[in-house]
């Protein structure tokens, strides 16, 4: 069975504070397209990373694609009250047509 | 201008009734997904369908049976609701299927709950 599985699962942390979320994999993937989800609301995609070590930036947010395309990080500098969310990692395996969701970072940003 | 919509946003019915859920993008893409978002907020997909075509095809009880009548809509149909179908049930769509690329845009969800 392909997983993403995320770290840390919860994660409640002060406004201005860094912090980083993981996206790890046994298998390779095409690429790695990250979400944020608020309640009541669905996935809105971020980023989309495709090539092994690429970085990509927004704003206060970082993304990373691991080397040998298995794992991604997520990095937010100066957290705020409005990054408070669902983060979902997604992808296609390779040598597949499946697309599989990360089992999901919970983030509240407290002010 | 709402780029993926899906109706009903809330589902309220009981066990041994059937329902649908409809979706519809304006977005011009090829492919249609559903997906089922447990308590646990996981979400899984159930189906996928590219220009009409069923492409992926979950293991999904067959009382839930996907329809694609153009490629800008997906509906979905269940029949004799259970308990566990109790979820949040998300539509998304992509431009093209196949691609390294497949960044999907979703609907709003609808929260279905079967009592």
């Amino acid at each position: 069975t392909q997983l993403l599985e995320q770290s840390p699962q919860f994660l409640s942390i002060q406004e201005g504070e860094n912090l980083t979320v993981y996206c790890n994999s046994s298998s390779v993937f095409s690429s790695l397209q990250w979400y944020r989800q608020e309640p009541g609301e669905g996935p809105v995609l971020l980023v989309t990373v495709v090539t092994g070590g690429e970085v990509k930036k927004l704003k206060r947010l970082t993304f990373q694609f691991g080397d040998a395309r298995k794992d991604s990080s997520l990095h937010i500098t100066a957290a705020q009250p409005g990054d408070t969310g669902l983060y979902l990692c997604a992808g296609p395996p390779s040598g597949t047509y499946k697309y599989i969701f990360g089992t999901g970072t919970r983030l509240k940003v407290l002010a | 201008d709402t780029a993926v919509s899906q109706t009903p946003k809330y589902l309220v019915t009981q066990m041994g009734n059937d329902k649908s859920i409809k979706c519809e993008q304006n977005l011009g893409h090829d492919t249609m997904y559903w997906y089922k978002q447990d308590s646990k907020k996981f979400l899984k997909i159930m189906f996928s369908y590219n220009n009409k075509e069923l492409i992926i095809n979950e293991t999904v009880p067959n009382r839930f049976s996907p329809k694609s009548p153009d490629k800008a809509h997906l509906n979905l149909h269940i029949n004799s609701l259970e308990l566990g179908d109790s979820a949040v049930y998300f539509c998304a769509s992509s431009q093209d299927y196949g691609l390294r690329s497949y960044e999907q845009y979703f609907g709003p969800g609808t929260r279905l709950t079967v009592t």
